[in-house]
């Protein structure tokens, strides 16, 4: 499977400022996802992020919060904005391949960010 | 209404034993393939083991194996000679092929804890 990096692995943050998160990945993919885990919760996808076009948003998040770059196939970056302490939460990205027949996510290790 | 049902928060199971568990899943999709993922507390999503819909037989992956009882949708994880290592948090996950939206939908989760 691919290998997937993130930077940074975690950051203590004060609400109103920004961070980017960034995810690189080894080999070219196609579709690259944004995961939000917050303490004690499952995952929740963010946005799908494909490769010279918009990222396409879930339900309850948009892009002026959680704007996301595509540059390449194999780098992304999410930054949360304007944070306050409900940003808490694991950031994961992960990516998609072909694996036991169908497609498999594979995650990156996660950004553990801390709003206060 | 929730696709993906894991009733255990939490268990306990004692070294070199085997640990089963539950996920039940709701859709009405023919095509569709079923994940579980280990979540260690560095928070990292490790994937552990597939099964797709219209497989015939259970998957297995060394001492993880899959319990998949179609006409129950359920698809029971079992871990095998239970190891210290093996203490963390487990996410069953679906994911609808059908609807072709890449989309996976994870379970609540549950922690296993691993008692020498």
């Amino acid at each position: 499977s691919a290998v997937i990096s993130q930077k940074p692995s975690r950051d203590i943050c004060q609400r109103g400022t920004s961070l980017t998160i960034q995810c690189q990945v080894d080999s070219q993919v196609t579709m690259m996802f944004w995961y939000r885990q917050q303490p004690g919760q499952s995952l929740t996808l963010i946005a799908t992020a494909n490769q010279g076009s918009e990222a396409t948003y879930e339900s309850g998040f948009v892009i002026d919060k959680f704007p996301i770059s595509r540059p390449n196939l194999t780098f992304s970056t999410l930054t949360v904005s304007n944070m306050s302490p409900e940003d808490s939460s694991i950031y994961l990205c992960s990516v998609e391949e072909g694996a036991s027949g169908a497609d498999t996510q594979y995650f990156g290790p996660g950004t553990r960010l801390t709003v206060l | 209404a929730q696709k993906i049902t894991q009733t255990q928060p939490g268990m306990f199971v004692q070294e070199k034993e085997a640990v089963t568990l539950d996920c039940t899943y709701d859709t009405s999709d023919p095509s569709y393939g079923l994940f579980w993922y280990k979540q260690p507390s560095s928070g990292e999503m490790i994937f552990l083991i597939y099964q797709g819909s219209y497989d015939q037989q259970n998957a297995t992956e060394g001492r993880y194996s899959l319990n998949f009882q179609k006409a129950r949708k359920s698809a029971n994880l079992v871990i095998s000679a239970s190891q210290l290592g093996d203490s963390a948090m487990y996410f069953c996950a679906m994911r609808e092929l059908q609807s072709n939206d890449y989309k996976l939908s994870f379970g609540a989760g549950t922690t296993v804890t691993v008692r020498a």
